[in-house]
């Protein structure tokens, strides 16, 4: 079956303009979760949804930094002013539900590059 | 918070040699999960530990987790190329996974 999508693949932008990715969880999945990897470390924890709902959203860094799953299916994550530092691999996972040992599966993850 | 060490950082290995990757955590464990991930592509799940002592095994890849639950192996017998790609670690907390830094594993033919 259809693994985790995450659109666009690469993204390249200025310093100081608004980004958007996606990610299409495994169908049926209820939880979905956005981490971020910096080249050569593992990846950092940012928010999960289960639903609709954040359940956690203590990973974000910043309030430029926001995520959206208003159908409990489809999610975005947003970046407002964007900056050099922000620049990394985001990831995206689903599992059947959250919580407990519900394996996480990943995306393949979108290469954010802010120049 | 958890923290994860994980070891070596990397390892170059000959093909057809035995190597064993450790995870060490600053908590008890309650999930613990190996990844292992190709440069430039997502994360692919190898395996799931929960119980103390428990070992679970998937062709050539071994992993274990300790009595105590706070250190973690992963054992790869008779190493090939297609083994190569960084080993990743990761707890469970409460949900979310909190990961190792990575073992990037070479494997020399």
């Amino acid at each position: 079956g259809a693994g985790v999508s995450q659109t666009p693949s690469n993204k390249v932008t200025e310093k100081g303009k608004y980004v958007e990715l996606r990610c299409d969880p495994i169908s049926g999945h209820t939880a979905l979760y956005w981490y971020r990897q910096s080249l050569g470390q593992g990846p950092e924890f940012l928010i999960y949804f289960q639903g609709t709902g954040a359940a956690d959203d203590s990973g974000l860094p910043n309030d430029r930094f926001f995520a959206v799953r208003p159908e409990g299916s489809v999610s975005t994550l947003k970046i407002q002013r964007t900056e050099r530092g922000d620049s990394a691999v985001y990831l995206c996972a689903s599992s059947p539900d959250a919580g407990g040992t519900d394996t996480q599966y990943f995306g393949p993850g979108t290469r954010l590059t802010v120049l | 918070s958890q923290e994860l060490e994980q070891s070596p950082q990397s390892l170059i290995v000959q093909e057809g040699k035995n190597l064993t990757i450790n995870c060490t955590s600053s908590k008890t464990l309650y999930g613990l999960y190996w990844y292992k991930q190709k440069y430039g592509e997502g994360l692919i799940f190898l395996m799931m530990l929960q119980k103390g002592g428990e070992e679970k095994s998937h062709e050539k890849i071994t992993a274990k987790l300790d009595e105590k639950k706070q250190q973690s192996s992963l054992h790869i017998t008779a190493s090939q190329p297609s083994h190569a790609g960084i080993y990743l670690c990761g707890a469970d907390e409460g949900g979310k996974l909190i990961f190792g830094q990575g073992t990037e594993l070479s494997v020399k033919p």
